[in-house]
């Protein structure tokens, strides 16, 4: 299986600063023939099931604001929060399914510092 | 508007079985792959298993092959998931999500919507 790593574990920011989580994964998840990345984020608040964020590694998901974002290539991503607002307190959690097998990074939990 | 329904979680013994299932409506949902993935209290996300749109095609956590079935009836807009030999380690939310239709491969990609679980706990 392919094992996908976050860091940090947790991360506090001021409101309307910037929070980075990082994503590795264990092999590349680059799909060379489309070139695309099969790498997923997702947002998870308590009590809530997962909310998909950004596909293809940097692709925003309907509706979701522009604040956030995706971007890397092959085994190292990365999702900016580019504003931290109060709603945006969640656990953040990376996702490849370049494997059928598909697997979750451990996810970041982000708070309000 | 989309909507999954998960049923059937409860507290089983070891060694015990369960059958969850997930009602899905509005959407079509023949049309697309599905998938169970869990949560352990206080603890990440899981995928336990993905079913093709025309449920001949399965896929399977390493962690539950040859447990867990996946199988779904279109007829009925109803995913399931027949848990045999449960142990302690499965105790989780089990979630049903709806594939997003990236068409990624032959298995499910990415959870655009999901239900809001089923608790399922493994204890004497």
């Amino acid at each position: 299986d392919i094992v996908m790593t976050q860091s940090p574990d947790s991360l506090a920011v001021s409101l309307g600063e910037r929070a980075t989580i990082n994503c590795k994964s264990s092999r590349s998840v680059l799909y060379r023939s489309n070139n695309k990345n099969y790498l997923a984020w997702y947002q998870q608040k308590p009590g809530q099931p997962p909310k998909l964020l950004i596909y293809w590694a940097s692709t925003r998901e309907s509706g979701v604001p522009d604040r956030f974002s995706g971007s890397g290539s092959g085994t190292d991503f990365t999702l900016t929060i580019s504003s931290l607002q109060a709603e945006d307190v969640a656990v953040y959690y990376c996702q490849q399914y370049y494997s059928t097998s598909v697997t979750f990074g451990p996810g970041t939990k982000v708070d309000i510092k | 508007e989309v909507q999954l329904v998960e049923s059937g979680g409860g507290l089983v013994q070891p060694g015990g079985s369960l059958r969850l299932s997930c009602e899905a409506s509005g959407f079509t949902f023949s049309s697309y792959v599905m998938s169970w993935v869990r949560q352990a209290p206080g603890k990440g996300l899981e995928w336990v298993a993905a079913i093709s749109d025309s449920g001949t095609g399965t896929y399977y956590a390493d962690s539950v092959k040859g447990r867990f079935t996946i199988s779904r009836d279109n007829s009925k807009n109803t995913l399931y998931l027949q848990m045999n030999s449960l142990r302690a380690e499965d105790t989780a939310l089990y979630y049903c999500a709806k594939d997003q239709g990236l068409h990624c491969g032959s298995g499910w990609c990415t959870g655009d919507y999901w239900g809001q679980g089923t608790l399922v706990t493994v204890s004497p």
